[in-house]
């Protein structure tokens, strides 16, 4: 079984700021890969960025950059030079791997990302 | 190329009453999932397909819930009779097992469910 939390319901940030969402997960398993999606109101989940567990390199994409804790289990996402648009629920998430192919994602509870300009 | 694809976007409808959604994954994807979202929840996962079987349906309420993938292409998850607490967001996501995009899912953009 795989858990995924995320402890901070809802966070802000001035435009053009720094913020970091956290995460942390819980997982027995050792090939795994985890994920943060974007869900903006328009409820379309889109994926904003990914690590495979077995990389010791943190992710990054443009604005969004990854700091991925193996031993800790956490999974924190920091976006640089917030922007409007950056404004929705951000999700956690966690893969495990199968003989049989894709399993299921796991998510996390969601954290409320508020833009002040 | 076009997303995923679901319809309708909104359904409200009276408890007891039978209620179906409707997904067309992303063209090539063999694997589908459909997931429910209660509100202030992240998404779980009801049940996943391989082409046309569905090989994890384990969350999956069978007393009421069904789904098909005719032809391993659109899937249709059906509700019969729905009950107050399935009102939530029913989200349908494809992928495609490739070396590069293999665990990646795309998500439609959901049907609301409202049962009163």
């Amino acid at each position: 079984a795989q858990t995924v939390t995320q402890s901070q319901p809802e966070m802000s940030v001035q435009e053009a700021e720094t913020v970091t969402l956290s995460c942390t997960y819980d997982t027995s398993e050792s090939d795994y890969y985890l994920f943060w999606y974007k869900q903006p109101p328009s409820r379309q989940m889109i994926l904003v960025i990914r690590q495979e567990a077995y990389k010791q390199q943190n992710a990054t994409e443009n604005r969004f950059s990854v700091n991925f804790q193996k031993a800790a289990k956490s999974f924190s996402l920091k976006i640089s030079d917030s922007q409007l648009g950056d404004a929705a629920m951000y999700f956690c998430a966690s893969l495990l791997i199968s003989n049989f192919g894709n399993e299921k994602l796991t998510f996390g509870t969601g954290t409320r990302l508020t833009i002040i300009p | 190329e076009a997303g995923v694809v679901q319809s309708p976007r909104y359904k409200i409808i009276e408890k007891k009453q039978p209620v179906a959604f409707w997904c067309n994954p992303i063209s090539g994807h063999n694997t589908l999932y459909w997931y429910r979202q209660n509100l202030g929840q992240g998404p779980e996962l009801l049940i996943r397909y391989e082409n046309e079987e569905a090989v994890d349906d384990s969350q999956l309420p069978k007393d009421r819930f069904s789904a098909e993938r005719l032809k391993g292409v659109d899937s249709t998850l059906k509700i019969q009779p729905a009950e107050l607490g399935d009102s939530a967001v029913y989200l349908c996501a494809s992928s495609f097992g490739d070396s590069l995009k293999v665990y990646e899912q795309y998500f439609g953009p959901g049907t609301r469910l409202t049962v009163t």
